[in-house]
């Protein structure tokens, strides 16, 4: 079965410093790969996506995906976190061919900057 | 501006009444979808659609129905069936094919008092 796991719920890091967050995935074949942010009371806005080609992925917000098959990965990093980083984030799995009908979605990290 | 328009952003319902959230998109996508939110949970995929005229049940559809009579609405009712309805909810379309990521809506919160 398809699934998504995002290891660490929370986390907390200073402002400045550099940022990974963990997503792995169980699917049969190479999935679509996603990385979305939300503001509190807010809807989901991408960061990033694969697809194919080069695994590593650049996105908005200076934020960057590595696509590592052999683990089944797909962590994100900032080199450096910004006050305004602070929001939940969320990987997912899309299905190729043309049904494609669902996504799949982690439970997402809850990120928090300090000063 | 292409995008997902939801409303209402914050509805409250008695027990008991069915109340329905609007999903609108001028995007031109042929799918669109509903999941709902809750803390800690992710999201859970309601119910989707790919073509005006069709849907199909998601994860978890029980106490909840949608219609899809235009291509650029999807409306989701939350029936008095629906045991737990307070929630966030987000409205999503994507395009069949192509790169075919979710685009969302800015969420509707249904609290019931």
């Amino acid at each position: 079965a398809q699934s998504v796991t995002q290891p660490d719920i929370h986390i907390t890091v200073s402002e400045g410093a550099s940022l990974e967050l963990r997503c792995n995935y169980s699917y049969g074949a190479t999935p679509y790969l996603f990385w979305y942010v939300q503001s509190p009371g807010q809807g989901l806005q991408l960061l990033l996506k694969y697809f194919s080609g080069d695994t590593l992925v650049q996105g908005i917000k200076g934020f960057e995906a590595e696509f590592k098959r052999s683990q089944s990965s797909f962590n994100l990093r900032k080199p450096s976190v910004h006050w305004s980083d602070a929001a939940e984030y969320f990987c997912a799995v899309g299905a190729r061919g043309t049904g494609g009908n669902q996504f799949y979605f982690g439970t997402g990290t809850s990120l928090t900057v300090i000063p | 501006d292409g995008g997902i328009t939801q409303s209402p952003k914050y509805l409250f319902r008695k027990e008991g009444q069915n109340v329905t959230l609007s999903c609108e998109q001028n995007l031109n996508h042929d799918a669109m979808y509903w999941y709902r939110q809750d803390p800690g949970q992710g999201l859970r995929l309601i119910y989707y659609s790919q073509i005006v005229n069709d849907f199909q049940k998601g994860d978890i559809a029980e106490g909840y129905s949608v219609s899809r009579e235009k291509k650029e609405s999807f409306p989701l009712t939350v029936t008095s069936a629906q045991k737990n309805p307070t929630a966030f909810y987000l409205c999503a379309s994507r395009m069949v094919g192509g790169t075919g990521e979710l685009f969302f809506g800015e969420g509707s919160r249904l609290t019931v008092l």
